[in-house]
């Protein structure tokens, strides 16, 4: 099975500055990556998928990069609604993995 | 609109059994493979197996194989996941969501969530 480890475990910044979770797999996934954002109470939301493309309706402020074991997600300018948990998801061969996530808060 | 709502939250003892459920609408839902995702409270997402309704091909992580079943009643555009003897470290919160592409042969992610379904083993 596939690992994927997620850095830094919480990440506190505040409105307006620059965000970079990271993503490591265990072996190669090639680009098959996704991020996904959760706030509390709620279902998580698609945010880049096949590692670097924007799901619909996803702002422009989020991109993603990477391939491979290594995978970045970067939130350029954060606004208050960005701060949530965030997941990576990896698809290869039918078993699909998640990350542990990444705790964004409020500095 | 694509929709996926899932039944109600389940108060339940350890030994029994359980099926919660998960509709789709709004979308052709025999075409696209459907997930399920378990949360655990304070935890992250872990994925439990999947599912294509139309002709009901099913796989599973290996760390669910054998514990729990997924199932679906293409008729009723329904995914279904059970348990037959529920423990108490089943008490999480259980996601069904669709995957982003139709007939996604390799494997996709998921872009449409259902609501969850909180599942509470106590005794």
């Amino acid at each position: 099975e596939i690992v994927l480890t997620q850095s830094p475990a919480t990440l506190s910044l505040s409105p307006g500055e620059r965000a970079t979770l990271s993503c490591r797999a265990s072996q190669s996934v090639s680009s098959y990556l996704a991020w996904y954002q959760q706030k509390p109470g709620q279902a998580p939301r698609l945010l880049i998928y096949d590692a670097s493309n924007r799901a619909t309706g996803i702002p422009a402020r989020f991109s993603g990069s990477g391939s491979g074991t290594d995978f970045t997600l970067t939130i350029s300018s954060l606004e208050p609604e960005d701060f949530a948990v965030y997941y990576c998801q990896q698809r290869s061969n039918w078993s699909y993995t998640f990350g542990q996530g990444t705790k964004l808060e409020i500095k | 609109e694509v929709q996926l709502v899932q039944s109600g939250a389940e108060v339940k003892k350890p030994g029994e059994s359980l099926k919660i459920s998960c509709k789709g609408s709004g979308y052709s839902f025999t075409s696209y493979w459907i997930g399920w995702v378990r949360q655990m409270p304070g935890k992250g997402l872990e994925w439990m197996g999947i599912i294509y309704p139309g002709d009901s091909d099913t796989r599973y992580s290996p760390s669910f194989q054998g514990q729990v079943t997924i199932s679906a009643d293409k008729s009723i555009s329904t995914a279904y996941l059970q348990w037959s003897s529920l423990k108490a470290s089943d008490t999480a919160m259980y996601y069904c969501a669709r995957h982003r592409l139709p007939d996604a042969d390799y494997g996709d992610y998921f872009d449409y969530w259902g609501q969850g379904t909180l599942v509470t083993v106590s005794s």
